[in-house]
């Protein structure tokens, strides 16, 4: 079936640090590809999505590119913040069957920015 | 604020009870889904639903129900409750119900069982 397979964390950076969070995934189809943020204490926030090969996704310093080749859509910024320290989400859109959907989601990346 | 609500915000209960989860969905979303989130298993999707109808249903227990009602809110019972059942649960919604489709998350229900 559909997975989705997240780097393990916990990930401790320092600021202005460059991050990469890898994300691979196992699809049938062509499935929509998102990251979701959670900071602490608060729901799933959607961070960016792509929904077609070579799309890339972007958002407050954030970007990732729908690589159906290597299947993956690793999440990326070029200078990280304190403000950034979270658990991040790699998640794929699954249709199912009988036109259902579904979100297929990653264990989860936390990262933990240092001033 | 995703505009997704949930209540309540904690909800602390004894093994073999049964509780109820509400969420009320963003204005005009029609999808409705619910997650649980665990130390252990993660995030899990439980159930879809879309305009009133069960549209998907992922790893949920016999012992879990769901319902959406006509005016698109949706409770979420959990009954027989165990220990294991401890987690965030967390309800989203989305505008229809295409894959492209952005979830907005609302806060959370923290369920403990003791």
């Amino acid at each position: 079936g559909n997975s989705v397979t997240q780097m393990e964390g916990p990930v401790t950076l320092s600021e202005e640090a460059f991050l990469t969070i890898n994300c691979t995934y196992t699809a049938t189809g062509y499935p929509s590809l998102f990251w979701y943020v959670q900071y602490p204490g608060e729901g799933l926030q959607l961070l960016l999505k792509a929904t077609k090969a070579d799309d890339k996704g972007s958002n407050k310093g954030f970007e990732a590119t729908y690589r159906k080749e290597t299947t993956s859509f690793h999440l990326e910024k070029g200078s990280v913040q304190v403000s950034d320290s979270a658990v991040y989400f790699c998640a794929l859109s699954d249709r199912g069957a009988g036109n259902n959907r579904k979100l297929i989601w990653g264990l989860g990346t936390s990262l933990a920015v240092n001033p | 604020d995703s505009g997704v609500t949930q209540t309540p915000k904690h909800l602390i209960t004894a093994t073999g009870q049964r509780v109820t989860l509400r969420c009320s969905p963003r204005s005009g979303d029609l999808s409705v889904y619910w997650y649980q989130q665990s130390l252990d298993q993660g995030l899990q999707f439980l159930i879809q639903y879309y305009n009133g109808e069960e549209r998907a249903k992922g790893n949920i227990l016999e012992r879990f129900s769901a319902q959406q009602f006509p005016d698109l809110h949706s409770e979420l019972n959990l009954s027989s409750l165990e220990l294991g059942d401890s987690a965030l649960y967390f309800c989203a919604s989305s505008p229809h119900s295409e894959s492209t489709d952005t979830q907005y998350f609302g806060p959370g229900t923290r369920l403990t069982v003791l």
